[in-house]
């Protein structure tokens, strides 16, 4: 079946360092693959994706490539913000339908 | 546009008892999915519907159930509720079922005692 593994937090950054958020995933087929971010007391919002084997998902400064031959997603950042503190979530979903796997998530704090 | 909303957005229950919660999706959006998110399994999926039609079924006893109305509105429902039930409920809407962008709502937080 499908999962998705991502680094456990928190992961805790002063302002302005550069942020990696590592996910790996097990999947048939070709899924689609996303990152998801939710704030304190919120549902969850998408933040990138990327559909095909190469595909760079970017979104608020964010990128992720999607790289089918070593199976991950990872999150960067150049410089992350006091509002990027956060849980991020690595997903994934076959081409079937709406159904999303997600991964452990990853609470990323950010110090001024 | 409005969101997706979701009701009640907190809910306390005794363990034994029932539950409904309740999913209104964006409008002109047909598919609606459920996910329990939990500290301990982190988000699970439950069930997806289309067209009053369930597409999909996540790995839940039968205890866990759902609709959808001929509106796209979503209702879910936990029978004989038990501790392990607490959790946050997110409901997430989408235009069709072939892969789309999903957006979710804030959650109902259900808390069993």
């Amino acid at each position: 079946g499908n999962s998705v593994t991502q680094m456990e937090g928190p992961v805790t950054l002063s302002e302005e360092a550069f942020l990696t958020i590592n996910c790996t995933y097990t999947a048939t087929g070709y899924p689609s693959l996303f990152w998801y971010v939710q704030y304190p007391g919120e549902g969850l919002q998408l933040l990138l994706k990327a559909t095909k084997a190469d595909d760079k998902g970017s979104n608020k400064g964010f990128e992720a490539t999607y790289r089918k031959e070593t199976t991950s997603f990872h999150l960067e950042k150049g410089s992350v913000q006091v509002s990027d503190s956060a849980v991020y979530f690595c997903a994934l979903a076959n081409n079937a339908g709406n159904m999303l796997t997600f991964g452990g998530g990853t609470r990323l704090m950010v110090k001024p | 546009k409005a969101g997706v909303t979701q009701t009640p957005r907190y809910l306390i229950k005794t363990r034994g008892q029932q539950v409904t919660l309740s999913c209104s999706p964006i409008s002109g959006h047909r598919s609606v999915s459920w996910y329990q998110q939990t500290p301990g399994q982190g988000l699970q999926f439950l069930f997806e519907y289309f067209s009053e039609t369930q597409r999909n079924k996540g790995n839940f006893p039968g205890r866990f159930s759902g609709r959808q109305f001929s509106n796209s509105r979503s209702e879910m429902n936990v029978s004989t509720l038990e501790l392990g039930d607490s959790a946050l409920y997110l409901c997430a809407s989408s235009k069709s079922t072939v892969y789309n962008e999903q957006f979710f709502g804030p959650g109902t937080r259900l808390t069993v005692l």
